[in-house]
């Protein structure tokens, strides 16, 4: 069954732009971790977070988590063209599956 | 290059064919998954390996076929596919199953069965 759910489903904006995606999800987890596909290509980490963290930084993305709301957003600031891709999180849901949500198609446009 | 490589990256293949996917990581990871990826479905885990073990099998049909040699190889046997077996097939390693680490990801097979 679906874990995580992200919403928009899709979201296009110009560069320059901040992007915000969000997850939410059904059970208790251990951790949350977003990825990022190009078109047809593999899935690439982005950012694990842990049940007892709340914010989490890596370059141009701020990741937060919000466990008593069981959701999770991905903020990625200053956009670029190349970040142009669909965007997943995925949950362990206490289990040693890594359960992914449909995703976020993110469009930057120049 | 995520030190995942899959072969080959598309293929297509009759409903009667039998064909393998081929995975291979030399990340020293213990764990290794094939999930499915199609069209507007969240991606869909199939089978997992730790330590060369099967330890999931998500109600997979018979006719996908995983094998496992050693923690570095990973296969996926297809026989007698049907049409809605089309889809992007990944495969990934992670350090150890327990999904606290970071999971690394093939470019995938596309997979079109006719």
């Amino acid at each position: 069954s679906q874990q995580g759910e992200e919403d928009p489903q899709a979201l296009s904006i110009q560069e320059g732009e901040n992007a915000t995606m969000n997850c939410s999800y059904k059970t208790s987890i251990n951790n949350l971790q977003w990825y990022r596909q190009n078109s047809g290509r593999g899935l690439v980490h982005l950012i694990l977070i842990r049940s007892n963290e709340r914010e989490k930084h890596s370059g141009r993305l701020r990741v937060t988590l919000d466990t008593s709301k069981k959701s999770s957003s991905l903020l990625i600031t200053a956009s670029r063209a190349a970040d142009t891709a669909s965007y997943f999180c995925a949950t362990d849901a206490n289990t040693d599956k890594l359960i992914f949500g449909t995703g976020t198609r993110l469009q930057v446009f120049p | 290059e995520t030190g995942v490589t899959q072969t080959p990256r598309h293929l297509v293949m009759g409903m009667t064919n039998k064909k393998s996917l081929k995975c291979e990581q030399h990340l020293g990871h213990n764990a290794m998954y094939w999930y499915k990826q199609s069209a507007k479905k969240p991606l869909e885990l199939m089978f997992v390996y730790s330590l060369e073990e099967r330890v999931e099998n998500n109600s997979v049909p018979s006719r996908f076929s995983p094998e496992c040699p050693n923690s570095s190889h990973l296969f996926l046997h297809l026989h007698t596919l049907q049409p809605e077996d089309s889809a992007l097939y990944l495969c990934a390693s992670s350090q150890d199953s327990s999904m606290n680490t970071e999971a690394f990801f093939g470019q995938g097979t596309r997979l079109t069965v006719v």
